[in-house]
Formats: C-alpha cells, sequence, structure tokens
C-alpha cells in the first residue's frame, strides 16, 4: 500500500519568506508526527497530531513554526519568516496509535538562503 | 528534559565482523524503538522493546533491553554491506514523546 508521502522533496526559498510543508500519512493512522533532522542527528521531534489535534506542540521551536491538520489526516508545516538555521530535512511520520511504531516519509529538503 | 545518549558515533568494520551500538537515556523509559536509516534515506522502524530486560532476536540482529529500561544495546552478526547506515535508538518516556539518540553510523568493507 502507499506510505507516507511528504511534498515538496526540496524547497530552497530565502531568508523572510514563508513556506509549507505537506505530508500525507498512511490511511487510517490517527497519529501524525513532525521531526526535522539536521546532518549527523536523529530526528529531533517538533508536534505529534492524534487526529485533528495537537495533542504535544512542545517541540516547535518559536511561534515562527506552526501546523494544522484539519481533516485528521493531511497536515502541513508552517514556517513564518524564515532563518538560515531553518534549514534541515522535515520528516513526517505516520502511526496507527501512540507509541506505535512510525512509518516515516522520505522528507523535505529545506534550504534557507 | 529526557536524553538518549548512543555509543559509538561511527563504526566501520569488515564484511562478517559483528557490530554493537549502545544506547543510554537519562530517564526510564516505557519502551524503546530501533530504526535504521539508509544514507540518503529515512528512518525505518526495525522492533519495538518494552518489557524490562526484553531481548529479541531478527536474523542477525538481537535488541535487548535492560533491566532498569534505560538502556539497550543492537547487535549485529556477521555484518553484511546491506547493513549499512545509521542505526537509532529512540526512547517513549512518560510523555508519550519520541526521543532519538544520534545514531551510529555503520559503514562496511567488503
Amino acid at each position: 500500500g502507499a506510505g507516507v508521502s511528504q511534498t515538496p522533496s526540496n524547497k530552497v526559498t530565502e531568508k523572510g519568506k514563508y513556506v509549507e510543508l505537506r505530508c500525507d500519512p498512511i490511511s487510517g493512522h490517527t497519529a501524525l508526527y513532525w521531526y526535522r533532522q539536521s546532518l549527523g542527528q536523529g530526528p529531533e521531534f517538533l508536534i505529534y497530531f492524534q487526529g485533528t489535534g495537537a495533542a504535544d506542540d512542545s517541540g516547535l521551536p518559536n511561534d515562527r513554526f506552526f501546523a494544522v491538520r484539519p481533516e485528521g489526516s493531511v497536515s502541513t508545516l508552517k514556517i513564518q519568516r524564515t532563518e538560515r538555521g531553518d534549514s534541515a530535512v522535515y520528516l513526517c511520520a505516520s502511526s496507527f496509535a501512540n507509541p506505535y511504531e512510525q512509518y516515516f516519509g522520505p522528507g523535505t529538503r529545506l534550504t534557507v538562503t | 528534559g529526557q536524553q538518549v545518549m548512543q555509543i559509538p558515533q561511527y563504526q566501520h568494520v569488515q564484511e562478517g565482523e559483528d557490530f554493537t551500538t549502545y544506547c543510554n537515556s537519562s530517564t526510564t523509559l516505557s519502551n524503546i524503538q530501533w530504526y535504521k536509516q539508509r544514507p540518503g534515506g529515512h528512518p525505518v522502524f526495525l522492533i519495538q522493546l518494552v518489557k524490562s530486560g526484553e531481548v529479541k532476536k531478527q536474523k542477525r540482529l538481537t535488541f535487548q533491553f535492560g533491566e532498569a529500561k534505560k538502556n539497550s544495546s543492537l547487535h549485529i552478526t556477521a555484518t553484511q554491506t546491506t547493513d549499512v547506515g545509521t542505526y537509532f535508538c529512540a526512547g517513549w518516556g512518560s510523555n508519550y514523546k519520541l526521543t532519538f539518540g544520534k545514531g551510529t553510523l555503520l559503514t562496511v568493507n567488503p
């Protein structure tokens, strides 16, 4: 069956611009997670959705980052006023429930110039 | 907050040699998961350990969860070139947030 998909696969933006990253989880998975991975590091937790609601957003670095999942399936991670330090691979994962195994998407590589 | 540490950071072995990576948490974990990430790829789930002292095997891979549920290890017997990648442990704490270690990058010389 289809796995987790993420679009775009690559995004290059200028400092100060707004970006949106999309995640399509596996059908039927109620739990959805966003992570950020820098080179040589493990995935860093950003936010966890259970259904439509953000159950834990404690990993969001600051108020420039926001995520939504309005219908309990597709999620969008939004970053305002991007900074060079935001450059990383943004990974989305979904799970049947928490804390079961997570299925990761291929990620979006964000580069802020 | 919860921290998960892994050692070693890198390991280079000759094909056929064994490999072990160790994972330690600053807090007691409810369970621990292991993932493998191939170069240029995304993390792929390998296994989840829940019980204190649990040992699970997958072919040449052996996973252990410590008695105190604060440490874990992954051992690969007779490595193959297909084992190349970064192995991450990730721990679930009391807040149901998965915390990843930095990973161990395994390279295998054929």
